[in-house]
């Protein structure tokens, strides 16, 4: 059974670089997309992007210009950098599989981390 | 504010019937498949329907999803106190080219 795991640090001081890793553990990235997802305290979900397992990205536009999405397919890791962070970006990130892509089909999801941008 | 319109909240009595509705357009729900999501407090989301009406294996189905036109529904039948959580529907939406959530709703059970 196919298990995700999110890690980062929790605090990350405003301007500077967001950056995460989620760990699959129990099966293998190929043949699937990985996708980032963030919840803001108390609101919605909202979608950051997507890394289909051959490398190919797609991001939301309105993030686009600061986010990386990348994938480490020796250690079964994808990776998130969120650049020139606000407080705005204080959030729990998930990072969870896509079935098929461009649908919105995720499953599973990991435990989620908090991160607070704050000096 | 949300491209898919959820409403905020809902509520029912145990035993009870409830739907839950998201509206969207021509872009998202009107061109491709609707999924579901339950968050219960504290957790991480959990994928209840996909592909408009299909469970995934160990979900009741007592939930049921639906889809018509530019609108998506989610039904629970036989409300039970654990059903009390966060729903949100995704779709992926064409002009964004990106995936979009709901706003979400929150369920009470009364």
């Amino acid at each position: 059974q196919v298990q995700l795991q999110e890690s980062g640090p929790g605090l990350v001081k405003p301007s500077e670089t967001l950056s995460l890793t989620c760990t699959i553990s129990g099966g293998s990235i190929s043949n699937y997309y990985w996708t980032w997802i963030r919840q803001s305290p108390g609101k919605g979900l909202e979608w950051i992007g997507y890394i289909w397992y051959s490398g190919r990205t797609n991001y939301k536009s309105s993030l686009k210009n600061r986010v990386t999405i990348s994938l480490d397919t020796s250690n079964n890791q994808i990776s998130l950098k969120l650049t020139s962070v606000i407080a705005a970006d204080t959030a729990v990130y998930y990072c969870a599989r896509e079935l098929v892509g461009a649908t919105g089909w995720f499953d599973p999801w990991g435990q989620g981390t908090l991160v607070t941008v704050s000096s | 504010q949300s491209v898919l319109t959820q409403p905020p909240s809902a509520s029912g009595t145990p035993g009870q019937r409830v739907t839950i509705s998201c509206s969207g357009s021509s872009s998202n729900i009107g061109s491709n498949t609707v999924n579901w999501y339950q968050q219960l407090p504290g957790t991480a989301p959990k994928l209840l329907i996909y592909s408009n009406d299909q469970r995934p294996s160990g979900v009741p189905d007592r939930f049921s999803g639906s889809k018509s036109g530019t609108s998506a529904s989610l039904a629970i039948r036989g409300l039970q106190s654990e059903d009390e959580a966060d729903y949100y529907c995704a779709a992926w939406d064409d002009s964004l080219n990106g995936l979009i959530f709901g706003g979400g709703t929150k369920l009470t059970v009364l």
